[in-house]
């Protein structure tokens, strides 16, 4: 079956623009995760959508991060007025549901450059 | 809270010959749960094995082992035979399930050399 998607799988945008990441989950997984790859870095949780339930926003880095979940499925990362540190991967994952017991499958990302 | 700790920033191994990748977490949970996965260059992370805490029994899946000491709290992985579709990052992660997210560690830089 499909796996996760993201698109775009690169994008290049100035610092202070605005962009939004894309993650479409496996059908039926009612969890989604988003982390962020640094260069020489491990992934940073970032957000979680688990069914209807209000996210967890904890990991977000600043206000300028925000994240939606549309229909229990496609999920938007938006970053706005984009700095260069915010340059990075940023990998969306889905599972059947919460807690470690169940796999995330993950996508295979979106390269961030901020110039 | 979690910290996953990886002392190997890169190694490399001859193929056909076997590597060991380290891992060193700590947690407050009791019931938790420890993953090897792979990131080849097309950033794609993929599951390598799963070990639960609670198992003593240490998890295989082919060529893939894992060492795990819970007192230690080491949980290392054993590559045999290695292939050259191994070269990669490969990353050490632990989760709860009382949580959702993984916490990861910087990851290994494996190559894999004819």
């Amino acid at each position: 079956g499909a796996g996760v998607s993201q698109s775009p799988s690169n994008k290049v945008t100035e610092k202070g623009k605005d962009v939004e990441l894309r993650c479409d989950p496996i059908s039926g997984h009612t969890a989604l995760y988003w982390y962020r790859q640094s260069l020489g870095q491990g992934l940073e949780f970032l957000i979680y959508f688990q069914g209807n339930s209000a996210p967890d926003k904890s990991g977000l880095p600043s206000d300028r991060f925000s994240a939606e979940r549309t229909g229990g499925s496609v999920s938007t990362l938006t970053i706005q007025r984009t700095q260069q540190e915010d340059s990075a991967v940023y990998l969306c994952a889905s599972s059947l549901g919460q807690g470690a017991l169940n796999e995330q499958y993950f996508g295979p990302g979106t390269r961030l450059t901020v110039t | 809270a979690q910290t996953v700790t990886q002392s190997q920033p890169e190694m490399s191994v001859q193929e056909a010959e076997t590597v060991t990748l380290s891992c060193t977490y700590d947690t407050s949970e009791n019931n938790y749960y420890l993953f090897w996965y792979k990131q080849p260059p097309s950033r794609q992370m993929i599951l390598v094995i799963r070990q639960e805490a609670y198992k003593q029994q240490n998890a295989t899946e082919n060529r893939f082992s894992v060492n795990f000491q819970k007192a230690a709290k080491s949980f290392s992985l054993k590559i045999s035979d290695s292939q050259l579709g191994d070269t990669a990052m490969y990353f050490c992660a632990c989760g709860s399930n009382s949580g959702y997210a993984l916490n990861f560690g910087k990851g290994t830089s494996l190559l894999v050399t004819p």
